[in-house]
């Protein structure tokens, strides 16, 4: 069964602090997604990582996907109030439109 | 810009009442799903569609059907509605096919509580 974990599942940090969230999955995968869910409201995609190596970066957060250790990372740098949401990543290992969450990470991010 | 509309924000049922939960979006997208999301438990896949009148369970199909008769809606159907079905229902849709990428896009979610 496939697995997708994030770490941590919950981040409390202070503004200015960088910090990184984990994604490891279970078995191949050459699509990795991000997705950022604000409280009460619905999921938005934030970046489609799609080879091994890849890295996209918007403002503060980049996010990278290393697909021979089933890891990807999402970088906050100089974190802010308004980054503060739930970060999920997904993966799509048999390219059959399906797509597996993992639990997602609730960051708050104090002013 | 895709926009998928959810019909209802909230909704209150009792239990054993049939429940229709509607999704409409507007752009062609042939794929169409429907997931639950519970405190800790993340998204689960109920039920997602690839075409007009197909449809395949996803993890938790038990408790719902779909339907989807026209390709910008698919709807959710909880038969008998029950007290564990108190949750948020979250539909997305995407294009079919590897160039798309497979990006979904959501909807606002529908808090359904059963009472």
């Amino acid at each position: 069964e496939l697995k997708v974990e994030q770490n941590p599942l919950f981040l409390s940090m202070q503004e200015g602090k960088n910090y990184t969230i984990y994604c490891n999955y279970s078995t191949t995968s050459d699509r990795l997604y991000w997705y950022r869910q604000d409280p009460g409201k619905s999921l938005e995609s934030l970046f489609v990582l799609l080879s091994n190596g890849a890295v996209k970066q918007e403002g503060r957060l980049m996010a990278s996907l290393d697909t021979k250790a089933r890891l990807s990372t999402l970088h906050i740098t100089a974190a802010v109030h308004d980054l503060s949401a739930t970060y999920f990543c997904a993966v799509d290992p048999s390219l059959d439109d399906k797509i597996i969450f993992g639990k997602g990470t609730r960051l708050h991010i104090l002013p | 810009d895709v926009k998928v509309t959810q019909s209802s924000r909230y909704l209150v049922k009792r239990t054993g009442e049939k429940v229709f939960l509607e999704c409409v979006q507007d752009m062609d997208h042939e794929n169409m799903f429907w997931y639950r999301q519970d405190p800790g438990l993340g998204l689960r896949l109920i039920y997602f569609s690839y075409d007009v009148k197909m449809k395949e369970k996803g993890d938790i199909p038990e408790g719902y059907s779909v339907s989807r008769e026209k390709k910008e809606r698919f709807s959710l159907i909880l038969e008998s509605a029950s007290t564990n079905q108190t949750s948020m229902y979250l539909c997305a849709s995407s294009l079919l096919g590897v160039r798309a990428k497979n990006i979904q896009y959501f909807g606002a979610g529908t808090r359904l509580s059963v009472l």
